[in-house]
């Protein structure tokens, strides 16, 4: 059951450019979203996140995007460099489902190849 | 910057073996997760620890697995009889409290032969 869905694996752009990542849920209870990069033999590292009472967060030059009636959420990151070259994990977390955990559901990663 | 630290970075067990993954949360942090990644497959859910117990486990977290936090710094996976497509990459992940910035480990790669 994929209930975070990246249906890009890969994409590729030029340095530079804007790189458009995107991302799709289908569970309604999901409020709380987060983007994770990912190198090589390292752990994701934590990139941004929105709630879902926003529809738009910026940090620098990575800027989430949140479409709640769609279920999408985009990370754009403006300009590119090749630095930025990695697999990026979209996640979301029913925070409002109450306990005492944080737990994530990822989608399926796009690998990002920003090009010189 | 703090640290999640995970040992070893390889293991290869034979099918059968119980198997003993090891972390170092972030000092301070008071959740602990474990997940794990199959080759070309997503990042998924484990196990959840908050308060020295479990607070929510997946599916996949049956009776083979178990977790621990032994001495207040560590925080262990075991797999007690370990089959083949137990192998994949485990993530340990701690975070304080209110918020989902995880930090992760660098990741076990667990070879089942």
């Amino acid at each position: 059951d994929q209930q975070v869905k990246q249906n890009s694996p890969s994409l590729s752009v030029q340095e530079g450019r804007i790189s458009i990542l995107n991302c799709d849920y289908t569970n309604s209870m999901f409020d709380y979203f987060l983007w994770y990069k990912k190198y090589p033999a390292e752990g994701p590292t934590f990139l941004i996140s929105i709630s879902s009472i926003k529809d738009k967060n910026e940090d620098g030059r990575f800027t989430v995007f949140l479409n709640k009636s769609a279920k999408h959420l985009s990370l754009h990151i403006v300009p590119s460099q090749p630095g930025d070259s990695a697999v990026y994990f979209c996640a979301a977390s029913a925070r409002g489902s109450g306990g005492s955990n944080y737990k994530l559901t990822f989608g399926k990663g796009t690998l990002l190849t920003v090009n010189p | 910057e703090p640290e999640v630290t995970q040992t070893p970075s390889h293991q290869v067990t034979q099918m059968g073996q119980e198997v003993i993954l090891r972390c170092v949360p972030i000092s301070n942090h008071l959740y602990f997760y474990w997940y794990r990644q199959i080759l070309g497959q997503k990042v998924e859910f484990l196990v959840s620890f908050y308060n020295n117990e479990i607070s929510e486990k997946s599916e996949i977290f049956d009776d083979q697995f178990s977790v621990e936090r032994p001495d207040g710094s560590n925080f262990t996976l075991k797999i007690r009889s370990t089959k083949l497509e137990d192998s994949a990459m485990y993530f340990c992940a701690s975070t304080g409290t209110g918020t989902y910035g995880y930090t992760f480990g660098s990741g076990t790669r667990l070879t089942i032969v």
